[in-house]
């Protein structure tokens, strides 16, 4: 059974400072990683896909890593600013028996302070 | 057009069913349903391609869907129970692709 974990649970940074958000998962088998960002009582917000046989992607300030090797991904923001606010949640998929299935995190929130 | 929930808020009394709809992403052929609940990731609860189910996480029959010719969806729940308040929230993606999936804004719903 596929297991996703993202330490830290809660982070609070200054705005400007680079950080580093963490994903583990215990099933290497799988066919991508997406990261997602959630603001308080949205839906998700699609940020960073990884395909399996990829080793990171990026998008403006955000860049995703991924090893499949040890069952990890990290999500690097660069100076970090108040808008970035949100809890950010990563998802595996995996391909099994004709359907995709998706095992989420519990998230990171993370809070930017002016 | 981005994927479309209705309704957005909802209230509803245990024991009562409840039925919850999504619009898919334009040219999107599989949707997904998750139940969020409150500081908790998504949870899979099933997936629908080409109108059929073809995956279910760890959810009782009287969770069931519906995915129409036009690639809509629909959630329905049965009996609803106090622990069935969360936020419900549907994903397209097109099989054959990456599978990378475009979610709803969800669909708050408390069971009182």
């Amino acid at each position: 059974k596929q297991e996703v974990t993202q330490i830290p649970a809660a982070l609070s940074v200054p705005e400007g400072e680079n950080l580093v958000l963490n994903c583990s998962f215990t099933d290497s088998a799988i066919y991508n990683l997406q990261w997602f960002r959630q603001d308080p009582g949205k839906g998700l917000t699609s940020l960073l896909l990884i395909q399996s046989s990829q080793r990171e992607q990026t998008s403006g300030r955000l860049n995703a890593s991924l090893d499949k090797s040890s069952g990890r991904s990290t999500l690097y923001i660069a100076a970090s600013q108040p808008g970035d606010s949100a809890t950010y949640l990563c998802a595996v998929t995996r391909y099994s028996g004709g359907y995709q299935k998706v095992t989420f995190g519990t998230g990171t929130k993370l809070q930017v302070i002016p | 057009a981005g994927v479309t929930q209705t309704p957005r808020y909802l209230i509803k009394t245990r024991g009562q069913q409840v039925t919850l709809r999504c619009s898919s992403q334009s040219g999107h052929n599989t949707v997904s349903w998750y139940q969020q609940a409150l500081g908790q990731g998504p949870q899979f609860i099933f997936q629908y391609y080409r109108e059929e189910e073809n995956g279910r996480g760890n959810f009782p029959p009287r969770f069931s869907g519906l995915q129409f010719p036009n690639y809509s969806s629909e959630l329905n729940v049965n009996a609803l129970e106090l622990d069935d308040s969360a936020l419900y929230l549907c994903a397209s993606s097109l099989e054959g692709s990456s599978y990378e999936q475009y979610f709803g804004p969800g669909t708050r719903l408390t069971v009182t």
